[in-house]
């Protein structure tokens, strides 16, 4: 069945970095964008970034602009988003998720108009001292 | 960035009761709409994209309309797995931003 599953967060100091992972199956990893999006406690989603297909187009949320770099290796079929100078407001629960939304040789949908449509159970960053 | 609007920020109501969520967006957007659903600990579930197109999976009678800057989410009888936070999403520009939330909650 279609996965998604992240790892890598933990406990962090302030200004450290992180690199958080995406390891998905069940479908064609290379046919879809990602996105990652994060949940802060007791807060709202925010989307922080997506990568296209092929990791052409990259996009983020300004609050992470700069600090923040998605990439993904389709040989391994994993997503990371690499985090450095983290703050306290990067404190939330990060989700990849899948976008509906695929390219091939003849179709390719804007990303994210058919929405995520599968979600990893999320992992979670604490950035304290 | 587009700013994504919605109301109410929570709503109490019954089991079969009809409930309307608004979404309004800070330009238009066409139909680059999505809604989701998250139950507590969970994570986010997709309802509705593209405005009105229903997700695979999803009951009948969860619906979504609008175009251009105004949306709206309509749950035409409420049952009791309903009872969730909803957020709508736009997918026209990034940065892809999301609704602060509509808490729904059972009267």
């Amino acid at each position: 069945q279609v996965q998604l599953v992240e790892s890598g967060g933990g406990v962090v100091q302030p200004g450290r970095s992180l690199r958080l992972s995406c390891a998905v199956s069940g479908f064609t990893f290379s046919s879809y964008g990602i996105h990652w999006v994060r949940q802060a406690p007791g807060k709202g989603l925010e989307w922080v970034a997506v990568i296209s297909y092929d990791g052409s187009n990259k996009y983020y949320a300004d609050s992470v602009k700069g600090r923040f770099t998605i990439s993904r290796d389709n040989s391994k079929n994993t997503l990371y988003l690499q985090m450095n100078s983290l703050r306290a407001e990067d404190t939330a629960v990060y989700y990849c998720a899948k976008d509906q939304g695929y390219c091939s040789s003849t179709t390719c949908y804007a990303l994210g108009y058919k929405g995520m449509d599968v979600w990893g159970q999320g992992t979670t960053v604490t950035v304290s001292s | 960035d587009i700013q994504m609007t919605q109301s109410p920020s929570s709503l109490s109501a019954s089991v079969g009761d009809r409930v309307t969520i608004t979404c309004r967006a800070s330009q238009s957007i066409s139909d680059f709409l999505n809604w989701f659903q998250q139950k507590p600990g969970k994570a986010p579930k997709l309802l509705i994209y593209a405005a009105s197109s229903l997700q695979s999976g999803v009951p009948s009678r969860f619906s979504g309309s609008g175009s251009g800057t105004d949306f709206t989410l309509t749950i035409s009888s409420l049952q009791p797995e309903d009872f969730a936070t909803y957020y709508c999403q736009q997918s026209y520009s990034a940065p892809y931003t999301f609704g602060q939330g509509t808490k729904l909650e059972i009267k």
